[in-house]
């Protein structure tokens, strides 16, 4: 079985100040991992992943995210927040040993970046 | 370019109405998926399909239906909207391999009145 968990419906940051989302994850065998993020009125788009090796990945607009296998997290980061970069955030897992090619969505959460 | 595509954008119907919502990749996927999503809330897959003639139901119970007769093609139908269809309608493709991310489509909006 697979599941992840968005603890934070709601962040609030001020533009300039990092930034991090948080996301933990459950799963059988070994994870693949995403972020994906959606602006108002569109659909989802892909930011970045963890399949295997560095555990520090890093994706579109200066995002990165850590993997830390020991508190099953995946925490989403950028350290200097804009504006436009308030959206939806959303965390995905997919189980390898599941065999399943369906991922499991977070809750989503919301950034909002302070002027 | 390859791309989803998803039409309409936006649709306001009555109740007892059978729409189809369009859905098309040009990206080859072999894999393609629709999710209902509230706005601003959590997404809930209601079908997914591994390739041409196969087609799944997901987690959340749904009166709608798919085909997929063509690799790039998968719409889906309501045969009599309702007010509780009222939501917002995501289509995503992939492609082979449990490693690769999804892509998704611009939304449909429907409103069932």
């Amino acid at each position: 079985a697979q599941s992840v968990a968005q603890p934070e419906d709601q962040v609030n940051v001020a533009e300039g100040n990092p930034l991090t989302v948080k996301c933990t994850y459950s799963v059988s065998g070994n994870p693949y991992l995403f972020w994906y993020v959606q602006y108002p009125n569109r659909g989802l788009q892909f930011l970045l992943k963890y399949i295997t090796g560095d555990n520090l990945v890093k994706g579109s607009y200066g995002f990165e995210a850590e993997f830390n296998k020991s508190q099953t997290s995946f925490h989403l980061k950028k350290p200097s927040a804009l504006v436009s970069d308030s959206a939806l955030y959303f965390c995905a897992v997919r189980d390898l040993s599941g065999g399943s090619y369906i991922p499991t969505f977070g809750r989503g959460t919301s950034l909002i970046v302070h002027p | 370019e390859a791309d989803i595509y998803q039409t309409p954008r936006y649709l306001v119907i009555g109740t007892g109405k059978k729409i189809t919502l369009e859905c098309s990749q040009t990206m080859g996927h072999d894999k393609m998926y629709w999710y209902q999503q509230d706005p601003g809330m959590e997404l809930h897959l209601i079908h997914y399909s591994y390739g041409v003639n196969s087609t799944e139901k997901g987690d959340l119970s749904s009166e709608s239906t798919v085909s997929r007769i063509r690799t790039e093609h998968f719409p889906l139908t309501l045969e009599s909207a309702r007010p509780s269809h009222t939501s917002q309608y995501l289509c995503a493709s992939s492609d082979a391999g449990q490693a690769n991310e999804q892509y998704f489509g611009p939304g449909t909006r429907l409103t069932v009145t």
